[in-house]
């Protein structure tokens, strides 16, 4: 059973350019999570996706930055006009649908660069 | 806003031993608490959850308490092993359903021969 899945692993963009970050979340699960981790700083939630639907974008940046978690495909995270600050390490997280358990499972993260 | 504080010296401890570490919180105490290793380059690796009704938690070589009086969880790892070396972070789910979890920035252990 595969876990989380993200690419790139590795991604370098120039200042203004574009950033699209994938997560495949795992087989069965419907709940996708992105983190942003920065340098010395810990694990900072982003936004909770469901299919077709964004349940908590409370720790979303107002501009730039926006998830989606399409009814086919992997969840997006899109940076447009990527600035310096943005490098960091962008983490996807995935958990099943109901239940009683609520651990969540991290992909392997992206290391976004801004030249 | 609720915050999270983990030790962020490092803790070096030798082979065999036990270690401990700790995670305080304030304001009001969450539904859950949850413990993750991350190794460098990798993402977190889900370890235990513990809920507030619940004063410890167990499994296998690692244990974990909840005291909601003091806002404190400690972690421990018995008869630590060099692989045990990593960064272990401490979360906390304010809501209850697990959809938001606001993490420490974590205490790195080294397991020295």
């Amino acid at each position: 059973n595969a876990g989380v899945m993200q690419n790139p692993r590795h991604l370098v963009r120039r200042r203004g350019q574009e950033a699209r970050l994938r997560c495949s979340p795992m087989k069965g699960h419907s709940h996708v999570y992105w983190y942003r981790q920065l340098p010395e700083e810990g694990l900072k939630f982003m936004v909770y996706l469901q299919k077709e639907n964004i349940i908590d974008e409370s720790g979303m940046p107002k501009e730039r930055f926006s998830a989606e978690f399409p009814k086919e495909g992997p969840s997006i995270l899109r940076i447009q006009q990527v600035v310096r600050g943005d490098s960091a390490a962008y983490f996807c997280a995935s958990s099943p649908p109901g239940g009683t358990t609520y651990e969540q499972y991290f992909g392997p993260g992206t290391r976004l660069t801004v030249t | 806003s609720q915050k999270i504080e983990q030790n962020s010296e490092a803790l070096n401890i030798q082979e065999g031993k036990t270690a401990t570490l700790t995670c305080n919180y304030t304001n009001y105490s969450p539904a859950y608490l949850q413990w993750y290793r991350q190794d460098p380059g990798r993402g977190p690796v889900f370890l235990l959850l513990i809920r507030e009704n619940e004063k410890e938690k167990r499994k296998e070589r690692l244990k974990v308490t909840f005291d909601t009086t003091l806002k404190q969880s400690l972690f421990h790892i018995t008869a630590s092993q060099p692989a045990d070396s990593a960064t272990y972070l401490c979360a906390l789910d304010m809501a209850g359903g697990g959809n938001k979890l606001t993490f420490g920035t974590g205490t790195q252990l080294k397991v020295e021969l």
